[in-house]
């Protein structure tokens, strides 16, 4: 069964530091997400992209992180300069469709933890 | 803005039934139900379409009532790989999902 993957599973890195967390959606999927998890909290959106944009995003995606799509298969979340508080789990999630009425498929995660 | 899930947590033996509400003040377009399993991404259980549409993969029941802008999540003679914590997602008119707290459901042997 296709699957969304991440890459790193764990990347620790110093307060300050670029962090480029890596997703390969299911590859017939047109709209790809990045959520956030804290540890022991609720699943909390970031952003959502599609056709090259970014479509809609929260309050938390601010000017500290961006996405891109820089190849047929590969969607990233980069964030320029990692604060404590970033330390969270890191969810891509891939859908067919756009639509509400179309669930998102989860990675496995990528856990941050900034020292 | 985010929906408002009850019970923060629920124990049950192996076979009881319990039920997690989810519910919003913003008009909904859809429901989802999601399942994280301790240190584990969440997996989709069901969409609740207004209208009464459903989708989903499992045997676990759920409702909508768009009126009252709440949806209620049932396991039914629970088994032991119904543990985890589930999350209740609305769509507005976005392609935002909002999670909300999630419940930990604790089934025992």
């Amino acid at each position: 069964e296709p699957e969304v993957t991440q890459t790193p599973s764990h990347q620790v890195t110093q307060m300050g530091q670029e962090v480029i967390l890596r997703c390969v959606p299911i590859s017939n999927h047109l709209y790809f997400y990045w959520y956030r998890q804290i540890l022991g909290q609720k699943v909390e959106f970031l952003v959502s992209f599609y056709n090259n944009e970014i479509s809609e995003k929260s309050e938390i995606f601010d000017d500290q992180f961006s996405v891109e799509r820089p190849d047929g298969s590969n969607f990233t979340l980069k964030i320029r300069s990692t604060k404590l508080e970033d330390s969270a789990m890191y969810f891509c999630a891939s859908s067919e469709e756009g639509g509400r009425d179309y669930e998102q498929y989860f990675g496995p995660g990528t856990r941050l933890t900034v020292t | 803005q985010q929906p408002v899930q009850s019970p923060q947590a629920v124990i049950l033996r192996e076979g009881e039934d319990a039920v997690i509400n989810c519910s919003s003040s913003k008009a909904l377009y859809s429901v989802h139900w999601y399942r994280q399993k301790h240190g584990e991404a969440p997996v989709f259980l069901m969409i609740l379409l207004k209208g009464g549409e459903q989708k989903g993969h499992e045997k676990i029941s759920a409702s909508f009532n768009e009126k009252k802008q709440q949806s209620s999540l049932y396991l039914t003679a629970s088994q032991l790989s119904y543990s985890g914590t589930y999350f209740c997602g609305s769509r507005g008119d976005d392609y935002k999902l909002s999670f909300g707290a999630g419940t930990t459901v604790t089934v025992r042997a």
